[in-house]
C-alpha cells in the first residue's frame, strides 16, 4: 500500500541556516510522482515541485534543492540560507494510479519555524 | 491565488446537521479532488472527479457524497454530522486526469459540528 512518512513533526531553525526535510516513501508500483507542497500559515497548500520515478536527477531551484533517491524510497527538500518567510508546513506527497483515476496521499506534515 | 476557490470559508453547524461544500476549479481544470484536514489524521484524500464523472473514491463515509456539475464545478455533501466530522475541508483541481499533474489547492472550508 502506499505510504509517504515525514519523520519530523516540527524543526526550528534561525534565519540563514540550512534545514533539510525528510521524506520517506512506500508504493508497489514502478510509476508513481513525488512532489512537495508548502502550508503556509494562512492555510492553502502550494505546489513547490514534481518528480516522476523514472526521474532521478536532482534539481536546484533558487534556495530550494530536492535529492531523489530511489534506492532509499526517499525524497528529500533542502532550503539554503532559510527566512522567515520559510515558516509553514511542508508535505511531500505520493502520487500514482488508482481505481479508475488516481489519488495523491500526503505526508503528515512537517512544521518548520524560521526565528529571525 | 491558486484560482480554486470554495465557499464558505467557515461553517457552524450542529450534529446530525446537513451541509454543502462548494468549489469552482480553477478555469481549465477538468479534475476536482476533495480532502479533509484533521489534527489526529492529517490530509485524507476522500474523492476525484473528472469531467463530471467519479474517477477514484478514497476514504470517503457513507454519510459523505460528492458530485461535479456540467460547469465543473463540485459539491461536497455530509450528512449526519458528528464532532469528529470537524476539519477543514479542501477542494483541488488539476488540468488532466494524470498522477503527474499538480494539484492546486483552495482555501478551504473550515467545518466546526458542535
Amino acid at each position: 500500500a502506499q505510504k509517504v512518512t515525514q519523520a519530523q513533526t516540527e524543526i526550528s531553525v534561525v534565519e540563514k541556516e540550512d534545514v533539510t526535510l525528510d521524506c520517506v516513501y512506500e508504493t508497489r508500483d514502478t510509476t508513481y510522482y513525488l512532489f512537495w507542497y508548502k502550508q503556509p500559515p494562512s492555510g492553502e497548500l502550494v505546489f513547490l515541485i514534481r518528480r516522476n520515478s523514472f526521474d532521478e536527477q536532482n534539481e536546484i531551484s533558487g534556495r530550494y534543492s530536492w535529492n531523489f533517491q530511489k534506492s532509499t524510497s526517499s525524497f528529500n527538500f533542502t532550503i539554503t540560507a532559510s527566512q522567515v518567510v520559510d515558516s509553514a508546513v511542508y508535505f511531500c506527497a505520493l502520487s500514482e494510479a488508482f481505481g479508475g483515476g488516481f489519488k495523491t496521499i500526503f505526508g503528515a506534515g512537517t512544521r518548520l519555524f524560521v526565528k529571525a | 491565488d491558486s484560482g480554486v476557490t470554495q465557499t464558505p470559508k467557515h461553517l457552524i453547524t450542529a450534529t446530525g446537521q446537513r451541509v454543502t461544500l462548494r468549489c469552482s476549479p480553477r478555469s481549465g481544470d477538468l479534475s476536482v479532488y476533495w480532502y479533509q484536514q484533521s489534527l489526529d489524521q492529517g490530509l485524507q484524500f476522500l474523492i476525484q472527479y473528472y469531467n463530471g464523472e467519479e474517477r477514484a473514491k478514497g476514504n470517503i463515509l457513507e454519510r459523505f457524497s460528492a458530485q461535479q456539475f456540467p460547469d465543473l464545478h463540485s459539491e461536497l455533501n455530509l450528512s449526519s454530522l458528528e464532532l469528529g466530522d470537524s476539519a477543514l475541508y479542501f477542494c483541488a483541481s488539476s488540468v488532466a486526469d494524470r498522477a503527474d499533474s499538480p494539484l492546486h489547492f483552495g482555501n478551504g472550508t473550515r467545518l466546526t459540528v458542535t
